[in-house]
């Protein structure tokens, strides 16, 4: 069990630029997520997969963010024309239907948008 | 609809001294409950968790939690603060599908000397 894996750690990007995040969840993990958090906040949902299939999606995934579980394994999340309010950090977590009610989260993307 | 409130962004207790961190949710259907702590610039690690059976659950570094239905609760506990306690605490609730958490705004926990 290696844990879930975030890359990058940080990212400093222009307002208008497009990012892309990757997650890499615990191999034998089914279901992965996506949470969002601001300063002061909880983390807030974003979307999660069930395999390949991507199952919920928050109202707070606009149209600018669009997220991908290519063959079940890894997953990518983009967010295209950064705006300021994108600052937060990224956390994905991964869990499996077979071990039980329980997340594992990665150590999460800095994102700051200047 | 189900939301989690975390009374006290901020709580102060002296190294030795007995930690309650207060969570009472909001759920129309049982809930699986949930204590995660943040470290600067770190995910989440999951302190404890209720899903069925005992109300009174062990989780790690010491760290208990009770479930108390009639009272819509889910407290935190630990009879005696570490210095490396010290942390931001977040209470999650989900479903029984335990498609989502929904996590309150955190507490964030200062041990002092």
């Amino acid at each position: 069990d290696t844990g879930v894996s975030q890359d990058p750690r940080h990212k400093i990007t222009k307002r208008g630029q497009n990012v892309t995040f990757r997650c890499d969840p615990i191999s034998e993990h089914n279901r992965l997520y996506w949470y969002r958090q601001t300063l002061g906040q909880g983390p807030e949902f974003l979307t999660y997969f069930q395999n390949e299939a991507q199952l919920e999606k928050s109202r707070l995934l606009s149209d600018r963010f669009s997220a991908e579980r290519p063959k079940g394994s890894f997953s990518t999340l983009e967010i295209q024309r950064t705006e300021q309010g994108d600052s937060a950090m990224y956390l994905c977590a991964s869990s499996s239907l077979d071990r039980g009610p329980g997340y594992t989260f990665g150590s999460g993307t800095r994102l700051t948008v200047v | 609809a189900q939301s989690v409130t975390q009374l006290g962004s901020h709580v102060s207790v002296s190294e030795g001294a007995l930690v309650l961190l207060r969570c009472n949710y909001s759920s129309s259907v049982p809930p699986y409950l949930f204590w995660y702590v943040q470290y600067p610039n770190q995910g989440l690690q999951l302190l404890l968790k209720y899903t069925t059976g005992a109300t009174l659950v062990k989780g790690i570094n010491g760290f208990e939690a009770e479930f108390k239905k009639s009272e819509t609760s889910f407290h935190l506990t630990k009879p005696s603060a570490h210095m490396s306690d010290a942390a931001e605490y977040f209470c999650a609730v989900s479903d029984q599908g335990y498609s989502t958490l929904t996590f309150g705004k955190g507490t964030m926990l200062l041990v002092s000397p």
